[in-house]
């Protein structure tokens, strides 16, 4: 079975500073994929990042960086100079690659971040 | 990008009624959906998986006659919500597939469908 955990529930920061959210799995799959996600209060889910599990360097997108560590089973999110409009929810997700009714999605619990201004 | 959209956005329904939600691909084929309910500060949770022109595979715990899901065409899926009861309210999020092979495999999701019942 696969799990995901994101053991911080709800971050604060202040505007400007950087922030890293965490996310743990679990998976039996030699072949996954990891998501991250963001949620606004409008509810749509936005795609920031795909990584595949033979893929292990790390990946800068503007203010976003996400660090894969296979050995810690990590794929954790920072935010660099944080900005109000970050303020959402994000989830982590694992899909596996295991055949037959593969690519469902495991969410994370998410974590609830607010930037304060 | 590929675009799925949902209809309605919202919709609010007295106890005891069905309540239907659509979900479309706006752009590609997918004949692979899924359905997704989201309680409020709580995170996604699969319902169940729809395949076009056969039967959806619910996830354990998720009855299939209240919950039923109909893929007749390669860019609509859609959940009616039957008997509606107030502990069905919640925010109902579908995504469609598209294969490409291997790590190009993506969900796109919809933007949602919240449903209330009084």
């Amino acid at each position: 079975a696969q799990k995901v955990t994101q053991a911080q529930t709800e971050i604060s920061v202040v505007e400007k500073e950087d922030v890293t959210l965490d996310c743990v799995y679990e998976t039996r799959d030699t072949t996954y994929y990891l998501f991250w996600y963001k949620q606004p209060p409008s509810g749509e889910l936005v795609f920031l990042i795909r990584r595949n599990s033979f893929d292990e360097q790390n990946e800068i997108s503007g203010r976003y960086s996400w660090n894969f560590q296979k050995s810690t089973s990590s794929f954790n999110f920072t935010i660099t100079a944080s900005q109000v409009v970050d303020s959402a929810v994000y989830f982590c997700a694992l899909s596996g690659d295991s055949g037959a009714g593969s690519y469902q999605l495991t969410f994370g619990k998410g974590t609830k971040l607010s930037v304060i201004p | 990008g590929a675009v799925v959209s949902q209809h309605p956005s919202w919709v609010i329904c007295k106890s005891g009624t069905s309540v239907k939600i659509e979900c479309r691909s706006l752009d590609f084929q997918a004949t692979t959906m899924f359905w997704y309910r989201q309680f409020p500060k709580q995170s996604l949770m699969l319902m169940a998986t729809s395949n076009e022109g056969s039967k959806a595979t619910y996830e354990q715990g998720v009855e299939k006659d209240k919950f039923l899901i109909n893929h007749a065409s390669l860019t609509l899926s859609t959940l009616t919500v039957t008997s509606a009861h107030p502990e069905d309210s919640s925010f109902y999020i579908c995504s469609a597939l598209i294969y490409s092979g291997g790590a190009h495999n993506e969900q796109f999701f919809g933007p949602g469908t919240r449903l209330t019942v009084l």
